[in-house]
């Protein structure tokens, strides 16, 4: 198994300003994820961020508003920029270990942009 | 695309009582599929999965088998307690090495001493 931190659990926040969440995996992983859970909704990818490439954005998701880093196998960033209240939501940095490819996730950061 | 359906709720119940949770899913192949639990306040957990048709998971006092001929995984718990208060969400990954996962909706699920 996997266990993952995320540091704010959670903060309220300007509109206009920018967040930066951390995440950090109590091992070496390949394959980690970013979520986004908006109040009463499911789970949204927002991108995967393998070590060693560039993140890939699903449709939706822009680097620009999205910035995210991976400088080793077990951290890694995600900002969330020029911040709107459509931003409030939970995110939730996650992971897949290798076979049998089970997907373990951290306990979120609630964010509220006011 | 992959997608999966789940029973809306809230779901209501006393404690004690017998719980279903409808899952029925899409999906090319033979996807895994899983329950996953987010209890308030907290990140989701893996509840359990089942890799192949007619497997069952099981974890916790919670069921789920594998249907591929009704494409479903219906979770069941035979005697719900206070602490299962808590979203559930069904989901599935394609099969062959790791694929995306794809969520339903999540299930709210209350129980009431």
């Amino acid at each position: 198994s996997a266990v993952i931190s995320q540091k704010p659990s959670r903060d309220i926040c300007q509109r206009g300003t920018s967040l930066t969440i951390q995440c950090q995996v109590d091992s070496q992983v390949t394959m980690m994820f970013w979520y986004r859970q908006q109040p009463g909704q499911s789970l949204t990818l927002i991108a995967t961020a393998n070590q060693g490439s560039e993140a890939t954005y699903e449709s939706g998701f822009v680097i620009d508003k999205f910035p995210i880093s991976r400088p080793n196998l077990t951290f890694s960033t995600l900002t969330v920029s020029n911040m709107s209240p459509e931003d409030s939501s939970i995110y939730l940095c996650s992971v897949v270990l290798d076979r049998p490819y089970e997907q373990y996730f951290g306990p979120g950061t609630r964010l509220t942009v006011t | 695309g992959n997608s999966v359906t789940q029973m809306e709720g809230p779901v209501t119940l006393s404690e004690e009582a017998f719980l279903t949770i409808n899952c029925t899913y899409t999906a090319t192949g033979y996807p895994s599929l899983f329950w996953y639990v987010q209890y308030p306040g907290e990140g989701l957990q893996l509840l359990l999965k089942a890799t192949k048709a007619d497997d069952k998971g099981s974890n916790k006092g919670f069921e789920a088998t594998y249907r591929k001929e009704t494409t479903s995984f219906h979770l069941e718990k035979g005697s719900v307690q206070v602490s299962d208060s808590a979203v559930y969400f069904c989901a599935l990954s394609g099969s062959g090495g790791y694929q995306k996962v794809t969520f339903g909706t999540g299930t709210k699920l209350q129980v009431i001493p």
